[in-house]
């Protein structure tokens, strides 16, 4: 199966920075099946990116993805309060369908 | 806009039989187009997709599952069901139902609340 991993495990940063998280996969994903969620504690996932680089409905426009082949990035260009939580990256080229093992975003 | 609420035991015993069910709402699950996909999340863990059903009744399971898991659908209660056997305590997690919007494959829009469940004796 395809390994996702994802760096730092815990970004530490202040409301206005900027944010840059890592998503590695272990083989070659085409970046048209890499998608993006944020995770808060005690709620389900939600949607933020498709196709590595797509919005999904209602994201803000500070949240943009990147990247191609076996790694791929999620950033935040300036970070909200809301923003702090969990983000996991998710490959859905290869079945099983694969997610890494997130990236805590938290306040400085 | 589809709404999902999960529900079942949160107290399993190993070797014994899992069973969740996910209620929809908002649209029929036999209209057809929609993607009813199972996600667990063990506790302090990241996210494993478990399977989906799709088009009357076609699966698609984790292989890592496979040999245990049956997920269904009931069209007459519009719901889609999970069931795993021998669970053990890897087995507890938080048990999401979710699905991508009609006619695509991914991106989970839709999410149910999350129910947890624990193996133990």
């Amino acid at each position: 199966e395809v390994v996702l991993t994802q760096s730092p495990g815990t970004l530490s940063l202040s409301p206005g920075e900027r944010a840059s998280l890592s998503c590695r996969t272990s083989q070659s994903v085409s970046s048209s099946y890499l998608a993006w969620y944020q995770q808060k504690p005690g709620q389900a996932p939600r949607f933020l990116m498709y196709a590595a680089s797509s919005r999904a409905t209602g994201v803000p426009d500070r949240f943009s993805g990147s990247g191609s082949g076996t790694d791929f990035n999620l950033t935040i260009s300036r970070l909200e309060p809301e923003d702090f939580a969990v983000y996991y990256c998710h490959q859905y080229g290869y079945s099983p369908y694969t997610f890494g093992q997130g990236t805590k975003l938290a306040i400085k | 806009q589809v709404r999902l609420q999960e529900s079942g035991p949160g107290l399993v015993k190993p070797s014994q039989t899992l069973s969740l069910t996910c209620s929809v709402s908002g649209d029929s699950i036999s209209s057809g187009g929609y993607y009813w996909t199972w996600i667990r999340q063990p506790p302090g863990k990241g996210l494993e997709w478990i399977g989906y059903i799709y088009y009357s009744g076609n699966t698609h399971y984790n292989p890592s599952l496979k040999s245990r898991l049956s997920i269904s659908e009931d069209t007459s209660k519009n719901q889609f069901s999970l069931k795993l056997t021998s669970v053990t305590a890897a087995d507890t997690a938080v048990y999401y139902c979710a699905a991508p919007k009609r006619g695509f494959s991914y991106g989970y829009v839709y999410w149910g609340q999350g129910t947890p469940v624990t193996v133990s004796s």
